[in-house]
């Protein structure tokens, strides 16, 4: 059964505290990875697309890699207007479903 | 650059009511989305159209139904509405020129009182 799970569910880091996020995946053959960022009440964000393992993107911040189990969203330095809901997406071969994780909400405290 | 567009942001309805949700893609995409989205949940899909036409379905109910058009906008239509219907109802949108990333739209809420 395709899954994707999201660890940690929640995560406090103060200002200038860099970590990480973890997205670890099982889908009948992966078609790409999404990270997404999600503020209450809104839509998710597009971040980023990872198609094929070792793939890196970055933006700003943040920095998306993905291996053939699990992709990371390494976020350095991170600033209060980084808090929100952090979202990864797989989606399987057939390319007609995303299946989500449950999210990292993220809180940087100043 | 033009994102997806949904219809109304918000919405109250009754139980037992009827409430009709609209999204307009992004333009030139050819897949249309339906996730619905409860309270510190992630989404779950509903149901997918690629060109019109039906291409999956999720964890839809069978009061709900939709359709996407000529003009590949899509509603989604949800009859005998319950208190568990309240929710934030994405539409989605993506074609294989945007490298299948799916876009959402802002979303719609939906109180069932």
């Amino acid at each position: 059964e395709d899954q994707v799970t999201q660890s940690p569910e929640a995560l406090r880091l103060q200002e200038g505290e860099s970590s990480s996020l973890n997205c670890s995946y099982t889908v009948s053959g992966l078609r790409g990875l999404f990270w997404y960022r999600q503020d209450p009440g809104k839509g998710p964000e597009f971040l980023f697309t990872l198609y094929s393992a070792g793939e890196e993107k970055e933006k700003e911040r943040l920095k998306a890699t993905l291996t053939k189990k699990e992709s990371f969203l390494h976020i350095t330095a991170p600033k209060p207007e980084d808090s929100a809901t952090y979202l990864c997406a797989v989606q399987d071969a057939t390319g007609n479903q995303f299946y989500f994780g449950t999210g990292t909400s993220l809180t940087v405290i100043p | 650059a033009a994102g997806v567009i949904q219809s109304p942001r918000h919405l109250i309805k009754e139980k037992r009511e009827t409430a009709t949700l609209k999204c307009y893609p992004i333009p030139r995409h050819d897949t249309v989305y339906w996730y619905q989205q409860g309270p510190g949940q992630d989404p779950q899909f509903l149901i997918s159209f690629y060109e019109k036409m039906q291409s999956d379905k999720g964890s839809i109910p069978d009061r709900f139904s939709a359709q996407q058009f000529s003009d590949y906008h899509s509603e989604l239509n949800m009859s005998s509405l319950e208190l568990g219907d309240s929710a934030l109802y994405f539409c989605a949108s993506s074609s294989v020129i945007s490298g299948n990333t799916i876009y959402f739209g802002e979303g719609s809420w939906l109180t069932v009182v």
